[in-house]
């Protein structure tokens, strides 16, 4: 499979507890993103990078939250001391830049805090 | 920031009606907007887009249309099948100068009924 992967599929956690989620994109792009989703909501925007550097953050991402992309590769998302309200999809998503807007989103890790 | 709505929240059709899905965005430096197809427990997958530049673009029984000036663009659907059943989501980006940043519709559900 030549799509964008997201490990794991599924995430159950304890409050306070932290979590981390790895995405690999398409490996030709160098854009990649980071969306949360919960039902009945569209993706909301978290991060996104452009290669390693991190170029844009939502003020939705509290302190809690930090996102990586090390070598411009795949990219980690953590959260620390999760709360109840964390519970959603994230949703990584990848797309080429110059011009190459087309999003294509992985599968998402669903998470859900106790 | 961009504010994206979108209505109907859902949408019930006689399979080979027509249907049409609406959305508003709120900044007019909003140039790309795409649509996404999302089936249950699946990732979202792009369908159709349009730029500012173009007033139509058809996709065999797809279609958007974008007007510029009311700041609204429409995703219409022609000879539905039940496998069009689904969440829609729109989008508006601002493009490269701005980020790229994404900012999606709640969605809309479509119930195609055979």
């Amino acid at each position: 499979d030549t799509g964008v992967s997201q490990d794991p599929r599924h995430k159950i956690t304890k409050r306070g507890q932290n979590v981390t989620f790895r995405c690999d994109p398409i490996s030709e792009h160098n854009r990649l993103y980071w969306y949360r989703q919960t039902l009945g909501q569209g993706p909301e925007f978290l991060t996104y990078f452009q290669n390693e550097a991190q170029l844009e953050k939502s003020r939705l991402l509290s302190d809690r939250f930090s996102a990586e992309r090390p070598k411009g590769s795949f990219s980690t998302l953590e959260i620390q001391r999760t709360e109840q309200g964390d519970s959603a999809m994230y949703l990584c998503a990848s797309s080429l830049a110059l011009g190459g807007e087309k999003l294509f989103f992985g599968s998402g890790t669903q998470l859900s805090v106790l | 920031g961009e504010n994206v709505e979108q209505h109907p929240s859902t949408l019930s059709v006689q399979e080979g009606d027509s249907a049409v899905i609406k959305c508003t965005y709120s900044d007019s430096a909003s140039n790309y907007f795409p649509w996404y197809k999302q089936e249950l427990g699946k990732r979202p997958q792009l369908i159709i887009d349009i730029r500012s530049n173009v007033g139509e673009k058809k996709d065999q029984r797809i279609a958007v249309t974008l007007n510029k000036t009311a700041k609204h663009f429409s995703l219409h659907i022609t000879e539905t099948q039940p496998e069009d059943s689904a969440v829609y989501f729109c989008a508006a980006s601002k493009g490269e100068n701005y980020g790229q940043n994404f900012v999606f519709g709640p969605g809309t559900r479509l119930s195609v009924l055979p």
